[in-house]
């Protein structure tokens, strides 16, 4: 069955660091690919989405993400964290002949020290 | 334009006592999913809706839980007889496109614990 791998279950970084929270699936097709943020209190938006073309994609706030076919990764980057990014992340990928059913990771929270 | 519209926020209920959620979609939008949220982990979709018809409903724990879309757009997701294990974050999301590729719009979540 389809799953999804995201490495960190907690990160703590303090601000002006560089993040990368790491994301692997493991379904060999065509694939969807999202990253989604819930910061506290509010509901799950999407930060990211990769559909085709350009591996490296840019989304809100400053964060990218680098799809990595051989790797089979989806790994969000950010050159510099702020104490407003303190959220927890969740990566999930659509399996891309499976309607629009989202399998996601467990979820990285991340904490930026001011 | 408005979200994804979940009510109630909060219940806390006893085991083998029945619950029901409300899902109110994105105006205009076709395709409706439920998920479920246990602490500590990703969300885990239980349902999925094209207008009122069920396009996934795999991992729905079909002996207690129940769910239904009259008329394409509210849904309703009931559990009877809730166990423990139940307790988590009911989540709701709306996609403005049918089957393919879209981006899902998340409502704030029902937390039911169940005692």
């Amino acid at each position: 069955a389809q799953s999804v791998s995201q490495h960190n279950h907690h990160v703590i970084l303090s601000e002006a660091a560089s993040l990368e929270l790491g994301c692997n699936y493991s379904y060999g097709g065509t694939v969807n690919l999202f990253w989604y943020v819930q910061y506290p209190g509010q509901h799950l938006q999407l930060l990211l989405k990769y559909f085709s073309g350009d591996p490296l994609v840019k989304g809100i706030k400053g964060f990218e993400a680098e799809f990595i076919k051989s790797k089979f990764s989806f790994n969000l980057r950010k050159p510099s964290v702020q104490w407003s990014d303190t959220a927890e992340y969740f990566c999930a990928v659509n399996e891309g002949n499976q309607g629009g059913k989202l399998i996601f990771g467990q979820g990285t929270e991340l904490s930026v020290k001011p | 334009e408005a979200g994804v519209a979940q009510s109630p926020r909060y219940k806390i209920i006893e085991k083998r006592q029945s619950v029901a959620f409300w899902c109110n979609p994105i105006s205009g939008h076709a395709t409706l999913y439920w998920y479920q949220q246990i602490l500590g982990q990703g969300p885990k979709l239980l349902i999925q809706f094209q207008n009122n018809g069920v396009v996934d409903d795999s991992q729905l724990p079909k002996d207690r839980f129940s769910a239904e879309r009259l008329k394409g757009v509210d849904s309703t997701l009931k559990i009877q007889p809730a166990k423990l294990e139940d307790s988590a974050v009911y989540l709701c999301a709306s996609s403005p496109r049918g089957l393919g590729i879209y981006e899902q719009y998340f409502g704030p979540g029902t937390r039911l614990t169940v005692t």
